[in-house]
């Protein structure tokens, strides 16, 4: 198993343009999460869904939108990129929300807007 | 008051040092404690987890928590260079309509040969 896979591993953008972080997991967990990550500072929760067609809002979603047609995949789009967005981005999965039950993270996306 | 706090460091140790890591919380109904370890340019793995109080050991790791005071540690004994990394403490809010996790800043861990 691959476990969960992200793309691109850095980006690079400027001020106002967009783009699409792209995550996999290949354990069929329902549970997906998007964190970001700022120097010093704990993980973010940015949106999780529960399921393919089923996304919520986290602590800090301006700026940011999902979608989830599959189990497997859960895109984070960025809109008219801003400086405030440079951070190193996560996406995890887990089998269940409950306690105990583990977050898989992947290697993350460092993102720059200049 | 943030809802959980975790001095940020850095930590440096000599090898074989007893390494203690700690986190504070504000809300009492959190019953689910764990810690993740995030080693450089890497994703946080997890670590330890522990459910209500007492104390729970796996290896050189121990995981403590004391629900009187809302304190959680992660001890690591005979520390090792390979335990160099940053270590975020996590606690499981349900909250909202399910549990999510509430990070630490994390403690950045460095352990001298």
């Amino acid at each position: 198993n691959a476990g969960v896979t992200q793309t691109p591993k850095f980006r690079i953008l400027k001020i106002g343009q967009s783009m699409t972080l792209q995550c996999t997991q290949d354990m069929n967990h329902n549970y997906m999460y998007w964190y970001r990550q700022d120097p010093g500072m704990g993980l973010k929760l940015i949106y999780y869904s529960v399921g393919a067609g089923i996304t919520d809002k986290g602590e800090v979603p301006n700026g940011y939108n999902v979608s989830r047609s599959t189990t497997e995949d859960f895109p984070l789009r960025l809109e008219l990129a801003a400086p405030s967005q440079t951070s190193v981005y996560f996406c995890a999965s887990s089998y269940s929300p409950n306690g105990g039950n583990e977050q898989f993270f992947g290697p993350g996306t460092r993102l720059t807007v200049l | 008051q943030k809802e959980v706090e975790q001095d940020p460091g850095p930590l440096s140790v000599p090898e074989g040092a007893i390494v203690s890591l700690n986190c504070t919380y504000s809300n009492s109904a959190f019953q689910y404690f764990m810690w993740y370890r995030q080693y450089s340019r890497k994703g946080p793995e997890l670590l330890m987890y522990t459910y209500s109080s007492g104390n729970k050991e796996d290896g050189r790791f121990t995981a403590q928590v004391d629900k009187s005071s809302k304190y959680i540690s992660l001890f690591i004994r005979d520390s090792q260079p390979s335990d160099s990394a940053t270590y975020l403490c996590a606690i499981l809010d349900y909250g909202g309509s399910q549990g999510n996790l509430i990070f630490g800043k994390g403690t950045k861990l460095s352990v001298k040969p």
